[in-house]
């Protein structure tokens, strides 16, 4: 049973533009939420948080937007840079393990 | 100190040896966490420790499967009579307590062949 569900496998976006991640959850007990970066031959890398007391957060070129009444969330990355190119998780912490609740991630490509 | 440090970066095995991983985590977190990737899916959490202590074990650790942190330091994940099934990437985070943005290492990739 996926609680957190990334439905998008792949996204090609072009640099400059903007790229949107998102992510669903079905938990509606997880109350905070993270974005998670990944490069081949290398472990994930944290890249940014919301609390669920809080419908956006910002960092640099990265925000993360939440709509609790929907159970969505989403990333946006502007402009799109080719380093971006990489896979991106959306994880919640709990849903049956006191560690993160990972989906499945979204390989986001950024041609030039 | 330079983050998550994991050893080997890959192991191949034959079915049914055991196998011993190494993970070393930054040196002021308390929380070390094992987590398995497999292709096409997210990491999956396995089991964590609070210091020496190990507080949570998921189902996904089969009896073969067991994790040491002796004293609170580097941590240990052996598996017992490996599977076909086993071959995936074997992550290990660490954190301090209450911080969810783990520092995650490199992995070991294991190969059961």
């Amino acid at each position: 049973d996926q609680q957190v569900k990334q439905n998008s496998p792949s996204l090609s976006v072009q640099e400059g533009r903007i790229s949107i991640l998102n992510c669903d959850y079905t938990n509606s007990m997880f109350d905070y939420f993270l974005w998670y970066k990944k490069y081949p031959a290398e472990g994930p890398t944290f890249l940014i948080s919301i609390s669920s007391i809080k419908d956006k957060n910002e960092d640099g070129r990265f925000t993360v937007f939440l709509n609790k009444s929907a159970k969505h969330l989403s990333l946006h990355i502007v402009p799109s840079q080719p380093g971006d190119s990489a896979v991106y998780f959306c994880a919640a912490p709990g849903g049956g393990a006191d560690g993160l609740t990972f989906g499945k991630g979204t390989h986001l490509i950024i041609q030039p | 100190d330079t983050g998550v440090s994991q050893d080997p970066r890959h192991k191949i095995t034959k079915r049914g040896q055991n196998v011993t991983f190494r993970c070393d985590p930054i040196s002021e977190h308390n929380r070390l966490y094992w987590y398995r990737q497999t292709l096409g899916q997210g990491p999956e959490f396995l089991t964590y420790f609070q210091n020496e202590a190990q507080l949570e074990k998921s189902r996904l650790l089969s009896d073969r499967f067991s994790a040491e942190r002796p004293k609170g330091s580097f941590s240990t994940l052996e598996i017992q009579r490996t599977e076909q099934g086993d071959s995936a990437m074997y992550l290990c985070a660490s954190s301090d307590t209450g911080n969810y943005g783990y520092t995650f290492g490199s992995g070991t990739r294991l190969t059961v062949v």
